[in-house]
């Protein structure tokens, strides 16, 4: 069974740094992308960034580009979003999603609330 | 960056309504690449449609994809009382992927 199982809630105040995480199970880590899509509180889905654990290549939405960086470690099988520097307007609910054949994402982990407030 | 633009912005409809959502692309996408997602409120989205016509595993056959080029169509022909959430376009032809803003289909 694919699972993707997210990191728990994180409280930070602005100018903290922050790693959250996505662990997979059931699949091949490597073989597919893993995608990271922000939802701010009362809004819609933004695609963020996508990383292919095989080889680390990682892209960004111009959006996100040098505000947030996507890694994976493939000896845990887990994917990472990070900020160096947090701001309020990072308080979103974070998804990762694993990226199907470059189309679709098929499935989704349980999303990890940050919450950035001083 | 493509835009997508679902209409309408919220859709108020009762239980056995048919429910037509559109999703406008700024510019030409290949149908390989346009999915649709639903959400509730306070769960994660849920896959629903690929490659603009194809249900996703489990999906009843009461949704259904179509359209081509700029223009795509969720359709749900008969709403069901689980049926009333956030529905989601995504495009992943052109990077940066790009979700439309959402169409929320309520109880009328």
């Amino acid at each position: 069974e694919v699972q993707l199982v997210q990191s728990g809630a994180e409280v930070k105040k602005p100018g903290e740094s922050l790693k959250i995480s996505c662990k997979v199970s059931g699949y091949s880590f490597t073989n597919y992308w893993i995608g990271w899509v922000r939802q701010m509180p009362g809004k819609g889905l933004e695609w963020m960034g996508i990383i292919y654990p095989g080889n680390s290549d990682t892209r960004y939405s111009p959006s996100f580009q040098g505000q947030v960086t996507i890694s994976a470690d493939k000896s845990v099988s887990t994917a990472y979003l990070q900020w160096s520097s947090l701001k309020a307007s990072d308080t979103a609910m974070y998804f990762c999603a694993r990226r199907y054949k470059t189309s679709w994402f098929d499935y989704w982990g349980q999303g990890t609330l940050v919450t950035v407030s001083s | 960056e493509i835009v997508m633009t679902q209409s309408p912005a919220t859709l108020s409809l009762s239980p056995g309504e048919r429910a037509t959502l559109s999703c406008r692309a700024s510019q030409s996408v290949s149908s390989s690449y346009l999915s649709w997602y639903q959400q509730k409120p306070g769960q994660t989205p849920r896959l629903l449609i690929y490659g603009a016509s194809t249900r996703a595993t489990g999906i009843p056959d009461r949704f259904s994809g179509s359209g081509s080029g700029t223009d795509f169509t969720l359709t749900i022909s008969s709403l069901q009382p689980e049926d009333f959430a956030v529905y989601y376009c995504l495009q992943d032809y052109n990077l940066p992927p790009t979700f439309g803003q959402g169409t929320k289909v309520e109880i009328k």
